[in-house]
């Protein structure tokens, strides 16, 4: 088990540049949530895939952001044009069906993102 | 529209003492509570849970009370060690009798501080 991971750590781009963000799940993880933190706030969902799959987009993922998840491992969230509201850090996340605990999820480090 | 509410900010502990972070909620939906905990540059770090059958849960030092009639959660630090110290987040789930959770709704936080 080598935790869930995400590339890169930081990432400092100009407004209206395209980025993209990978997450890869611990293995055998059906499930992957995106989540985004501001400064004084705490997480706040984004969307879920169980497998390839994605069940559920917030509100707050908007037209410009767009996540996938091939073949139901790894993930990539794509935010178009930024925007210097885009900038936050962003969680992914994942989970089995059948958890032990029910609502666990083991996140990863987070990816930073600064819109200059 | 705020559903999981952490008032306090910031909370600062003798070592020794006794922590007590408290949440609140407000979508009587909810059925799975959970605490979490958050290093600088980490994600969080998933710490305690409590399902809404239940109104204590105890693992280790950590205890977590849930009131449903209040909607209020609790989670009691006992002793206190000077590495608690990092931000807390209470979170909520609806499991909906799924045997996992779709997304997590996070409160804003409560960052910890135990000193010596």
């Amino acid at each position: 088990d080598t935790g869930v991971s995400q590339d890169p750590r930081h990432k400092i781009t100009k407004r209206g540049q395209n980025v993209t963000f990978r997450c890869d799940p611990i293995s055998e993880h059906n499930r992957l949530y995106w989540y985004r933190q501001t400064l004084g706030q705490g997480p706040e969902f984004l969307t879920y895939f169980q497998n390839e799959a994605q069940l559920e987009k917030s509100r707050l993922l908007s037209d410009r952001f767009s996540a996938e998840r091939p073949k139901g491992s790894f993930s990539t969230l794509e935010i178009q044009r930024t925007e210097q509201g885009d900038s936050a850090m962003y969680l992914c996340a994942s989970s089995r069906r059948t958890s032990g605990r029910v609502g666990e999820q083991f996140f990863g480090p987070g990816t930073r993102l600064t819109v200059l | 529209d705020q559903q999981v509410k952490q008032n306090s900010p910031s909370l600062s502990v003798q070592e020794g003492r006794i922590s007590i972070l408290n949440c609140d909620y407000t979508n009587s939906m909810f059925d799975y509570f959970l605490w979490y905990k958050k290093y600088p540059a980490e994600g969080p770090t998933f710490l305690i849970s409590i399902s809404s059958i239940k109104d204590k849960n105890e693992d280790g030092r950590f205890t977590v009370f849930l009131n449903k009639s209040a909607k209020h959660l609790s989670l009691h630090i006992v002793p206190s060690q000077p590495g608690d110290s990092a931000v807390y987040f209470c979170a909520a789930s609806l499991s909906l009798n799924t045997g996992t959770a779709s997304k997590l709704t996070f409160g804003t936080g409560t960052r910890l501080q135990v000193t010596l």
